[in-house]
This record gives structure tokens, C-alpha cells and sequence, in this order.
């Protein structure tokens, strides 16, 4: 069964960059879509952005410019970078996997996240 | 892109069914059977319940059930229990081209 879990500073002083590291541990990378998930405190989830095995990402149109993710396959490893923070990124911080669609040739991210970590909460506060 | 719109809160009695709404768009719920729902108690991870419209992961109750009409989805939940008093989101893949995915702004179910 596959396990995730996130890992950075609890604390991050605005204006500087949101650094997260989420580790996959029972199972592969491969052929699956990675996402990292926020949910500020009292508020709804918010999708960020994935990467794919392949090392492709999409963002949220509303964070694009800021967002970064990344994978390192060899490490079972994904990661996020949100720069320039306010305290409006305050939030807890999920990673989890989408279970995705899969034709011959292509697959798909279909937000049906099977997996998550158990969320880590960054306070952007000076 | 906007979140799917959900109703705040519902609410029904023990034992009951109820139904949670979840509107897009011809870009995302509309045009593609990959709508998924999630529960999510207080403090906790949420949990998947469905995922393509109508498919449940081992594991969950067939008290969840799941459909969708046009650029609306929806959550069926039968048979009210205690332990379903919680916040639910639908989500979506938004394309064609975008490959992004869109949750809605969530539903509070409070059983009376």
C-alpha cells in the first residue's frame, strides 16, 4: 500500500519560497499523476499543481506563476516550490496521488486522489 | 479557472438520504466522466468515495453512490449514520487541453 509524506519548515517568513518535499514509499512513481493540495485553515481544498512520471507539470492558473514541481524518480520524491508567500498561503499542505486514466497511448489526471499524505501545515508569518 | 460550485451545507436525519450537488462547466464536468467526491472529517486526510462519476474504491460503503446530468454531478448518501457528519468536495479534470483539476468549494452535512 502506498504511503506518502510531506516534509519542509512548519514557518516561512513572507515573501520568501514555500519549499515541500513529499515521499512515495510502498510502491512506484511510475504511470501516476502527483499532486500537491492545499486547505487553509476553516476554507476548502485548493489543487496546486502535479507532476507526472515523466517529469510534466500543470499549475494552477491562479498560482502559476509562482508555483514550481518537480520529481526525482531515482528518490521516490516529489516536490514544491511557492515563492513570493503571503500569510494568504497559510494553509496545510497535502500531497497525494491521482489514481488517474489511462488509454493505449496516453494518461490522464482525473482528481480521483487514492493516496495522501497526512497533510503538513506552513504558517507564513514574520 | 473557478471552483465547482456545491451548496454550503445540507443537512437530513438519521437514516435519511441525501444528495450534494456539484455545477461546472462544459470544460470539466460536463464534458468528461471523471468526476470524484471526497469526505473529510474534521482534523483528518479526506478520503476518496468516488471517482469517474460513480465508481466506489474498495473499501467504501455502497451507501455512497454517485451520478451525473449535464455540467452537474452528483453525491447520493442513503441510509444517514452519525459518523457522515462532515465536508464534501467534488472534483474535477478541467481540459481539453489544460490537464488541470478544479475541486468545489465544499458542503458541510450535518445529520440532525
Amino acid at each position: 500500500q502506498v504511503q506518502l509524506q510531506e516534509s519542509g519548515p512548519g514557518l516561512v517568513k513572507p515573501s520568501e519560497t514555500l519549499s515541500l518535499t513529499c515521499t512515495v514509499s510502498g510502491g512506484s512513481m511510475n504511470s501516476f499523476y502527483w499532486s500537491w493540495i492545499r486547505q487553509p485553515p476553516g476554507k476548502g481544498l485548493e489543487w496546486i499543481g502535479h507532476v507526472y512520471s515523466t517529469g510534466s507539470t500543470n499549475h494552477n492558473p491562479s498560482l502559476q506563476s509562482r508555483v514550481s514541481i518537480s520529481a526525482d524518480m531515482s528518490k521516490n520524491q516529489f516536490s514544491l516550490r511557492l515563492s513570493s508567500v503571503t500569510a494568504a498561503d497559510t494553509a496545510v499542505y497535502y500531497c497525494a496521488r491521482d489514481r488517474g486514466f489511462c488509454t493505449r497511448t496516453s494518461c490522464y489526471p482525473i482528481g480521483a486522489f487514492d493516496a495522501w499524505g497526512q497533510g503538513t501545515l506552513v504558517t507564513v508569518s514574520s | 479557472q473557478s471552483a465547482l460550485t456545491q451548496p454550503a451545507s445540507v443537512s437530513g436525519s438519521l437514516g435519511q438520504s441525501i444528495t450534494i450537488s456539484c455545477t461546472g462547466t462544459s470544460s470539466d464536468v460536463g464534458s468528461y466522466d471523471v468526476v470524484s467526491w471526497y469526505q473529510q472529517h474534521p482534523g483528518k486526510v479526506p478520503k476518496l468515495l468516488i471517482y469517474e462519476v460513480n465508481k466506489r474504491p474498495s473499501g467504501v460503503s455502497n451507501r455512497f453512490s454517485g451520478s451525473k446530468s449535464g455540467n452537474t454531478a452528483s453525491l447520493t448518501i442513503s441510509g444517514l449514520q452519525t459518523d457522515d457528519e462532515a465536508d464534501y468536495y467534488c472534483c474535477s479534470f478541467v481540459g481539453p487541453t489544460t490537464f488541470h483539476v478544479v475541486f468545489g468549494g465544499g458542503t458541510k452535512l450535518t445529520v440532525l
